[in-house]
C-alpha cells in the first residue's frame, strides 16, 4: 500500500463550482498534512497545512482532516480557471507525496 | 533573486556518465531535500539533510549520492547515470525552528539520460 493515495483525475469542474480533492494515507501516526499546488512546468507551492481533525479554512480553500478514517481533503470554492493545476497531498515529515490530482476549471 | 536555486536547469547526458546537480538557498533554512518527479509517480524523496553533518536516505536513494557542503548548499550526484533516472529533480528547504515546517521548492532540473 502506498503511503499516500490520490485520485489522479483529471477532475473537471465549471467555473464557480466547488472542486473536491481527496487523499488517503496509510500511516496512522502521521501528524501533519499538506496540500501543494503545481502548475504545469513549475515547482510545487504550499496552499494549506492541517494538523487537527476537522476543517481549516483559508479564503476559498478548506482543508478537512479525519484521522480515524485516515482521510484528508481539499475543497476549492468558487473555482476559477487560474485554479487549474495539479494538487498534491503530502503527509508527515519529511514529506511523502501522493501522485497528484489534475484539476481543470472550465470557463 | 530566487531563494532556492538549482543548477543546471536542464541537462542531457549519456548512460554511464557521472553528473552532479546543485542546489543553493538564501533562506537560511537548516534542512534540505532532493526529490524526483516522474509522470504518474508523483514526487519521491531521494535524500534529505537536517543539518550539515546529517544525511538520510529517502524512498529511492539507490544510484544517487549527496553532499551537504554548507548549510546553504546540497548537491545530488548520479554516479553512473542510467535512462530510468530521466526525470524532473527538485531541491527543497525547510526551517526546523519555524512552525509549521513548510518545504519550499526550487525551480527544478530537467534531466535526460540517453
Amino acid at each position: 500500500q502506498k503511503e499516500v493515495e490520490q485520485n489522479s483525475g483529471p477532475l473537471s469542474v465549471p467555473e464557480g463550482a466547488i472542486a473536491s480533492l481527496n487523499c488517503t494515507y496509510s500511516d496512522r501516526g502521521s501528524q501533519s498534512f499538506f496540500w501543494y499546488r503545481q502548475y504545469s512546468g513549475k515547482s510545487p507551492e504550499l496552499i494549506m497545512f492541517i494538523y487537527s481533525n476537522g476543517d481549516k479554512e483559508d479564503g476559498r480553500f478548506t482543508a478537512q482532516l479525519n484521522k480515524a478514517s485516515q482521510y484528508v481533503s481539499l475543497l476549492i470554492r468558487d473555482s476559477q480557471p487560474s485554479d487549474s493545476a495539479t494538487y498534491l497531498c503530502a503527509v508527515r515529515f519529511p514529506l511523502f507525496f501522493g501522485t497528484g490530482t489534475r484539476l481543470t476549471v472550465i470557463p | 533573486d530566487a531563494d532556492v536555486t538549482q543548477t543546471p536547469r536542464n541537462r542531457i547526458t549519456k548512460t554511464g556518465k557521472r553528473i552532479m546537480l546543485e542546489c543553493s538557498q538564501t533562506k537560511g533554512h537548516d534542512r534540505m531535500y532532493w526529490y524526483r518527479q516522474d509522470p504518474g509517480l508523483g514526487l519521491r524523496l531521494i535524500y534529505y539533510s537536517f543539518d550539515v553533518k546529517d544525511i538520510n536516505k529517502g524512498e529511492i536513494s539507490d544510484g544517487y549520492s549527496v553532499s551537504r557542503q554548507a548549510q546553504a548548499k546540497f548537491s545530488l550526484s548520479l554516479e553512473s547515470a542510467i535512462p530510468n533516472q530521466t526525470a524532473l529533480y527538485f531541491c527543497a528547504t525547510s526551517d526546523s525552528n519555524r512552525g509549521p515546517e513548510t518545504q519550499y521548492f526550487g525551480p527544478g532540473t530537467r534531466l535526460l539520460v540517453l
